[in-house]
């Protein structure tokens, strides 16, 4: 079985802060599939990043960077100088190989960027 | 490129009445999923196709709910009779692959409430 664990349920900053988001992940298979997605307060679901399991080297993008750790089965995400637009919630989700396609998600982070 | 289409993006409707969510994937993918989002129980996936054909759907709740892609520009999801608790957020998403490493892309969803 596959579970995601975002410990995290709310957080609020002070814009220019940085924050980080934590994800945690348990799953048996050898090769899996990390992402995570931004959820506005408008309501749709946005793809920020697609991580495999054989690659570990961490990512930035502008203000965005993830640090995936397989030893400790982590994929935390940090925002950088948050800015009140990043105010949404953040999901972190897995997905196997094989047969199993479907996107497991955690339960979600808040974050509440004040400006 | 247009991404996943939803309609009706609202709904409102009375216990005992037929629902039928529609989706319109992102034109050459083939894998097509749908969620559904709740305070209680976060997203968790209801039923997913490949190529038309439906792989699991271990997650639809009992045998109101029903789905069908009759073709690979089209999904419903149909709940008959409906009941206040299947109020929900549902999503429809897509992929371009029979590949997990392929993030999905999810439509703005369809806001259900059954009075």
């Amino acid at each position: 079985a596959q579970k995601v664990t975002q410990a995290q349920t709310e957080i609020s900053v002070v814009e220019k802060e940085d924050v980080t988001l934590d994800c945690v992940y348990e799953t048996r298979d050898t090769t899996y599939y990390l992402f995570w997605y931004k959820q506005p307060p408008s309501g749709e679901l946005v793809f920020l990043i697609r991580r495999n399991s054989f690659d570990e080297q961490n990512e930035i993008s502008g203000r965005y960077s993830w640090d995936f750790q397989k030893s400790t089965s982590s994929f935390n995400f940090t925002i950088t100088a948050s800015q009140v637009v990043d105010s949404a919630v953040y999901f972190c989700a897995l997905s196997g190989s094989g047969s199993a396609r479907q996107l497991t998600f955690g339960s979600g982070t808040q974050l509440t960027v004040l400006p | 490129d247009a991404g996943v289409i939803q309609s009706p993006r609202h709904e409102v409707t009375e216990m005992g009445q037929e629902v039928t969510l529609r989706c319109k994937p992102i034109s050459g993918h083939n894998s097509l999923f749908w969620y559904r989002q709740t305070m209680m129980r976060g997203l968790e996936l209801l039923i997913y196709f490949n190529n038309n054909v439906p792989i699991d759907d271990s997650g639809m709740p009992e045998d109101r709910f029903s789905a069908k892609m009759p073709n690979a520009s089209f999904s419903t999801l149909k709940i008959q009779p409906s009941e206040p608790r299947d109020s929900a957020v549902y999503f429809c998403a897509s992929s371009p692959r029979t590949n997990s490493n392929q993030p999905q892309h999810f439509g703005d969803g369809t806001r259900l409430s059954i009075l």
